[in-house]
């Protein structure tokens, strides 16, 4: 099975903002969603349909999606952000349900 | 609030079945279809399977179709996922998680249950 294309690991200094990638061919036809996991939790949904914030998430989460590549961004990266993220599409073709490899994100 | 509390985990061996439940409460269950996703150890998270809000339609990642079965019941606000045949390579975290309301995306999810697959 195919995963959309993340880099492993993402590295940023306090303070600082943080942009983590989502790579699929023409991904931007597609919604794109993003979800933050942290040790031994589940995961939680801080960017649905590109860009919209669930109620509670920060406004320093924000997404943009645009010809192959998606873009989650953290502005003022807080040591609390420190996470796994996944970005995830729905495959008309197939229908079927495609996540991303997964982007550890360290926090200096 | 959406609360999910998944059951029915377990040690299992390669070939054997088991069944797991997802509790649903906090919202009108019967409106939202439903997704399963696991989470191997220390890997990446995977799409598992899809019911819609009235059981009618269900959708499968190729690594389970044939072998998992997606269904609810409404009455009792109830998700579950039938594994027959498990593999060694089916050991993982099973969440169940809530469907957001314009797509597909998971707006809700429950803390997991880990299913190992060993003989």
């Amino acid at each position: 099975s195919y995963a959309l294309t993340q880099p492993p690991s993402v590295s940023v200094a306090p303070g600082q903002t943080a942009r983590i990638t989502c790579g699929e061919n023409n991904i931007g036809s597609k919604s794109v969603h993003w979800y933050q996991q942290k040790p031994g939790q589940a995961p939680v949904l801080v960017v649905y349909d590109d860009s919209d914030r669930p109620s509670g998430i920060p406004e320093r989460f924000s997404g943009s999606n645009s010809g192959n590549t998606a873009t989650l961004t953290i502005s003022r990266v807080e040591a609390g952000d420190e996470a796994d993220y996944y970005c995830q599409v729905y495959n008309s073709s197939g229908d079927r349900v495609v996540f991303g490899g997964g982007t550890k994100l360290t926090v200096l | 609030q959406v609360q999910l509390v998944e059951s029915g985990g377990g040690v299992v061996q390669p070939g054997r079945s088991l069944r797991l439940s997802c509790a649903a409460s906090g919202f009108t269950f019967s409106s939202y279809p439903m997704h399963w996703v696991r989470q191997a150890p220390g890997k990446g998270l995977e799409w598992a399977a899809f019911i819609s809000y009235d059981g009618i339609n269900k959708y499968y990642a190729d690594s389970v179709k044939g072998r998992f079965t997606i269904s609810r019941d409404n009455s009792k606000n109830t998700l579950y996922l039938q594994m027959n045949s498990l593999k060694t390579e089916d050991t993982a975290v099973y969440y169940c998680a809530r469907v957001g309301s314009s797509g597909w995306y998971a707006d809700s999810w429950g803390q997991g249950t880990l299913v190992t697959v060993s003989s």
